[in-house]
């Protein structure tokens, strides 16, 4: 089945260390985006990427950092320069203009 | 950019009776309008959108509405059951670019 695969569901660290949330996508879609998601706030975009090896920052860039190797995959790391890294970060593909966006299951981070 | 706002912020209805949600959007110009149902713990899933060129569509018991000149859209659900309940977030494209913007969500529980 197609799908967007995010791991691992649940993240807990140490405040001060980076982690890296992967996303993977198997629907061959050219487009790749990271949200984060907070009680009350909706989702804001963090980084988009329209083709391999090139992304945009979104509304809430700082302290995140992304990569866009391979089409299939759009890694997240998340900094110690975050200052508030604790949430749920979910990622998504679309194959682009208007076509609709498929997003992962999440990855719930808490860093302590 | 982009400005979506989304009301209400919680729904409570009992079961079999309708539920609307309502988004007004800020670009004249955007001209996709997506809603998605995001149950606890899963990331977000789309169950209907709109184009600007369409006033209204309907798939079995869910329908969205736009009023361009208004610049609002409206998600009606009728003969709600108790597996309506989740979050419903409404959005909307921006003509240039890729990005969808996100209204804050709504907590829709359908009592039995």
């Amino acid at each position: 089945d197609g799908g967007i695969t995010q791991s691992p569901k649940y993240l807990f660290r140490k405040e001060g260390q980076n982690v890296t949330l992967s996303c993977e996508q198997n629907l061959n879609h050219d487009a790749m985006y990271w949200y984060r998601q907070d009680p009350g706030q909706g989702l804001r975009l963090i980084y988009y990427s329209q083709i391999v090896n090139d992304f945009q920052k979104g509304d809430i860039a700082e302290g995140y950092s992304v990569s866009r190797e391979k089409k299939e995959s759009f890694p997240l790391t998340v900094t110690s320069a975050q200052k508030n890294p604790t949430a749920f970060y979910l990622c998504a593909s679309r194959t682009g203009g208007g076509s609709p966006l498929h997003f992962g299951n999440g990855t719930r981070l808490t860093v302590t | 950019g982009e400005n979506v706002e989304q009301h209400p912020s919680t729904l409570s209805v009992q079961e079999g009776d309708s539920a609307v949600i309502k988004c007004t959007y800020s670009d004249s110009a955007s001209n996709y309008f997506p809603w998605y149902k995001q149950e606890l713990g899963k990331g977000p899933q789309l169950i209907i959108d709109i184009r600007s060129n369409v006033g209204e569509k309907k798939d079995q018991r869910i329908a969205v509405t736009l009023n361009k000149t208004a610049k609002h859209f409206s998600l009606h659900i009728t003969e709600t059951q108790p597996e309506d309940s989740a979050v419903y977030f409404c959005a909307a494209k921006e003509t240039s670019g890729s990005r969808l913007t996100f209204g804050e969500g709504t907590q829709l529980t359908v009592n039995p």
